[in-house]
């Protein structure tokens, strides 16, 4: 199984840039990564994914190491509502292919 | 677009007591998921189904069935609830499987939060 490490915790201020960083060292060639969030007592939304190249929407963007092992979620300017527990995801190719499996990921605070 | 909706919002059941917890998706999604969050954890995979009429054992199954009958419903059964299974419970649906990269992303409910006493 594909494993990600994530800092605990991490905070921020108001409109300041936040970058959420997942390491993922035994990533296999053909896994995306995938971010979602949970904000305080809802079900997971999803943020962003990507496999090679760095990744933009709306909401964030995506940058991914050259070799892979490790991606970075940016939140260029965070509000309030972005506090949220953050999970960096990968393919449980163990078993079923049919899931991601989410981890404890980063509760991140933002400060006002 | 109501996306997933999960019912009930809230529920305790005593110890032995059955429920089924109900799922529905208006977006014509063949993959659905049901996921457990324990106090301070992530989620675990309980059950999936990949469209009408095919469902299987996901992480967590042990306490739990599941049905599809239909591309719009995927209801939870809890027979003989047990403390264990105090939870908080997601539905979640999503237009490809989540392994690929073709899906952008998976749908979830707002939860069913289950205490069992």
């Amino acid at each position: 199984d594909a494993k990600t490490t994530q800092p605990n915790s991490m905070e921020s201020n108001e409109e300041e840039p936040v970058h959420l960083p997942c390491n993922h060292s035994t990533i296999s060639g053909t896994d995306y990564i995938h971010w979602y969030r949970q904000l305080p007592s809802q079900g997971p939304e999803y943020v962003i994914h990507g496999l090679t190249s760095n990744v933009n929407n709306r909401m964030a963007s995506l940058a991914i190491a050259e070799d892979r092992k490790s991606s970075t979620l940016i939140l260029h300017r965070a509000t309030l509502r972005d506090a949220a527990v953050y999970y960096c995801i990968l393919r449980d190719s163990g078993g079923s292919n049919y899931k991601l499996t989410f981890g404890k990921g980063t509760l991140l605070t933002v400060n006002p | 677009n109501a996306g997933v909706t999960q019912t009930p919002k809230f529920r305790i059941l005593k110890i032995g007591q059955s429920m089924t917890l109900q799922c529905a998706q208006d977006m014509n999604h063949n993959y659905m998921y049901w996921y457990r969050q324990d106090p301070g954890m992530g989620l675990k995979l309980i059950y999936y189904s990949v469209g009408a009429g095919i469902t299987d054992k996901g992480e967590v199954p042990n306490g739990y069935n599941v049905s599809r009958s239909t591309t719009e419903d995927f209801p939870l059964r809890l027979e003989l609830a047990a403390p264990s299974q105090t939870s908080v419970y997601f539905c979640a649906s999503s237009y490809d499987p989540l392994w690929t990269g073709k899906s952008t992303e998976a749908f979830f409910g707002q939860g069913t939060r289950l205490t069992v006493v």
